[in-house]
């Protein structure tokens, strides 16, 4: 059974800069695994942001990238805003399967 | 503009079935995929697979095999999802998302459909 594992939680401040990784239990995450990644709002559907570890979508904020680091694929938010407050899911493809992330809680305070 | 339109709430008895739709619109249903996601009431997302909207054949997540049927009725551009022999631990919401055209990911999600299930 494949898992995806992301940090549980995190906290930043606004204005400040947070880096959220993805990290599979196959080994290390490469543009192979074509990174997705999700915002969740409290009582909403999931929302993409990040596809092929570092497309945008037309509406994804621009303070929102995507990249590889250290194995793993990361989320990177600059200039976070309070709206940012959100769970966020990555989602690696595994040939026909694909397998989320637990998700982590993004606080910003 | 694209738009996935879930059934609404459904309250059920285990034992039960139960058929969640998804209507699409704003795009040719045909030229994209359909995938079926479950999020179990405080809980991660959960990706359960999905069905090739042109041939109609389906791709069934581990864990998501036997009890979960995924169907089209491609005349009302609409996907569906069937739950039978409902247990108390299929209580989640359940969201449709469509696969992007030429790119690997979903991009377009439903509302949600909250299933819960109790006698």
């Amino acid at each position: 059974q494949t898992v995806v594992t992301q940090e549980p939680s995190l906290t930043v401040s606004p204005g400040g800069t947070v880096t959220l990784t993805c990290a599979s239990s196959t080994g290390a995450v490469t543009s192979d695994y074509y990174p997705n990644w999700f915002q969740q709002k409290p009582g909403q559907a999931p929302r993409a942001l990040i596809y092929s570890t570092s497309h945008k979508h037309s509406w994804t904020p621009a303070r929102f990238s995507g990249s590889l680091l250290g194995g793993k694929a990361a989320l990177t938010l600059s200039g976070v805003q309070p709206e940012d407050e959100a769970e966020y899911y990555c989602l690696l493809y595994y040939g026909g399967a694909r397998v989320f992330g637990g998700g982590t809680k993004l606080t910003v305070l | 503009q694209v738009q996935l339109v879930q059934s609404g709430s459904e309250l059920k008895k285990p034992g039960a079935s139960v058929k969640v739709s998804c209507k699409a619109s704003g795009y040719t249903f045909s030229d994209c995929a359909m995938n079926w996601v479950r999020q179990a009431p405080g809980q991660g997302l959960e990706w359960m697979g999905w069905i090739n909207t042109n041939t109609g054949n389906p791709t069934y997540a581990q864990g998501f095999t036997g009890r979960f049927v995924f169907s089209l009725d491609t005349s009302v551009s609409t996907a569906y999802l069937q739950i039978s022999s409902l247990k108390a631990e299929d209580t989640a919401v359940y969201y449709c998302a469509r696969d992007a055209r030429y790119y690997d990911t979903t991009d377009y999600w439903g509302q949600g459909t909250l299933v819960t299930v109790s006698s």
